[in-house]
């Protein structure tokens, strides 16, 4: 399987405590996005990276969280002293550079991590 | 105001007919793409089809089209022919591109049952 993967899948941990996940990308993509997903609702934007660049942040994005993508590869999300309301799908997407792709430049996602906080 | 508004909490559609989801969109970009998505019970997000701003002609990807109407800010996902592998969540989404944001912002989506 080629497409986006996330490890783990599923994390449970306990509040104050710290997680970090990991998202790889499709290997030709250029770009990486991290989306957060509460039950019920459509996915939020939180970051994204052009290869080692972090370009974009969202105001979602608390100081308690930090993404990186050290060599342009793979990147991971840590949450620092979760908290109740950190519970949520957290989704990783990439996508192609706009020249081979065109202005579509469609994001691939991957299948999440599933992160419950007690 | 939401910028993504889908109005269709669920849907029931009959296998074999066709069904439109409703989108309708709020930006002051002028450059800007919609994208439609589809969510299985399996949890990953599924690419079905783009509308860019541009874009004269309805965009088509098999059995999805997409009824962008620009003036009433809206872009209906039309599924024809359902099948009952359709039924899942679909979400719609905009890329505001005047200034080269490249995030994704989606609506609380619609989820679609396909009755037999």
């Amino acid at each position: 399987d080629t497409g986006v993967s996330q490890d783990p899948r599923h994390k449970i941990t306990k509040r104050g405590q710290n997680v970090t996940f990991r998202c790889d990308p499709i290997s030709e993509h250029n770009r990486l996005y991290w989306y957060r997903q509460t039950l019920g609702q459509g996915p939020e934007f939180l970051t994204y990276f052009q290869n080692e660049a972090q370009l974009e942040k969202s105001r979602l994005l608390s100081d308690r969280f930090s993404a990186e993508r050290p060599k342009g590869s793979f990147s991971t999300l840590e949450i620092q002293r979760t908290e109740q309301g950190d519970s949520a799908m957290y989704l990783c997407a990439s996508s192609l550079p706009i020249r081979t792709s065109g202005r579509r430049n469609e994001q691939f996602f991957g299948p999440g991590t599933r992160l419950t906080v007690l | 105001a939401q910028k993504i508004t889908q109005t269709q909490p669920g849907m029931f559609v009959q296998e074999k007919e066709a069904v439109t989801l409703d989108c309708t969109y709020d930006t002051s970009d002028q450059s800007y793409g919609l994208f439609w998505y589809k969510q299985p019970s399996s949890g990953e997000m599924i690419f079905l089809i783009y509308q860019g701003s541009y874009d004269e002609q309805n965009a088509t990807e098999g059995r999805y089209s997409l009824n962008f109407q620009k003036a009433r800010k809206s872009a209906n996902l039309v599924i024809s022919a359902s099948q009952l592998g359709d039924s899942a969540m679909y979400f719609c989404a905009m890329r505001e591109e005047d200034t080269g944001r490249r995030a994704l912002t989606f609506g609380s989506g619609t989820r679609l049952q396909v009755q037999p």
